[in-house]
């Protein structure tokens, strides 16, 4: 699976847009985009996954770049709540996830 | 709906004792995942089963680490004998099977391992 980069940690004032980043310039034609977070004390969550074009949710949206090499995860309104490390997952299977550092997001009051 | 139930949320015992965590996958899923977090490592990937037979156990550090699925609503992994450095977050997640199936992950056992 291709190796993913992350900023270690960003801050975003609450209520405004957070824009994670990932680095993924060896990614292969079958490899998606996987976004997982972890809250304190809790098991990762599933945010978003998509191949090449660009995905939205309920939680967030995702831009993956045409030449796929870079991705960013969008938070339209960040709250408290999303304070989290966020992970930047490529897989070519969803079932064999390989968790990274991943960046630490602070929401801030 | 209930999400991936793990039992017990806390354990701490002592080295060589057997240690057995549990784990109920959501209803209708056929996969299922053993992670491990520590400080040092961070998330890793211990074993992973479909339809309850073990596909990739590569993760499994050693010997004593072992892990069984006897039905679809029910899985455990067993350590015996523990030592100090097993003392980590075990989780458990499930999933549909199949390419790029999300995973759903329980909240975790943090095990300590005196």
């Amino acid at each position: 699976d291709a190796k993913t980069t992350q900023p270690p940690s960003m801050d975003c004032a609450e209520g405004r847009a957070a824009n994670l980043p990932c680095n993924h310039s060896t990614i292969s034609g079958n490899e998606y985009v996987y976004w997982y977070r972890q809250i304190h004390s809790q098991g990762p969550q599933y945010i978003i996954h998509g191949l090449k074009n660009n995905e939205t949710n309920e939680m967030a949206s995702l831009i993956i770049t045409e030449d796929r090499k870079s991705s960013t995860l969008i938070l339209p309104h960040a709250t408290l709540r999303d304070t989290a490390v966020y992970y930047c997952i490529v897989t070519e299977y969803g079932n064999k996830l390989v968790f990274g550092a991943g960046t630490i997001l602070r929401v801030k009051s | 709906d209930a999400g991936v139930i793990q039992s017990p949320r806390h354990e701490v015992t002592e080295m060589g004792q057997e240690v057995t965590l549990r784990c109920k996958p959501i209803s209708g899923h056929n996969s299922l995942f053993w992670y491990r977090q520590t400080m040092m490592r961070g998330l890793e990937l211990l074993i992973y089963f479909n339809n309850n037979v073990p596909i990739d156990d590569s993760g499994m550090p050693e010997d004593r680490f072992s892990a069984k699925m006897p039905n679809a609503s029910f899985s455990t992994l067993k350590i015996q004998p523990s030592e100090p450095r097993d003392s980590a977050v075990y989780f458990c997640a499930s999933s549909f099977s199949g390419s790029n199936q999300p995973q759903h992950f329980g909240d975790g056992t943090r095990l300590s391992i005196l």
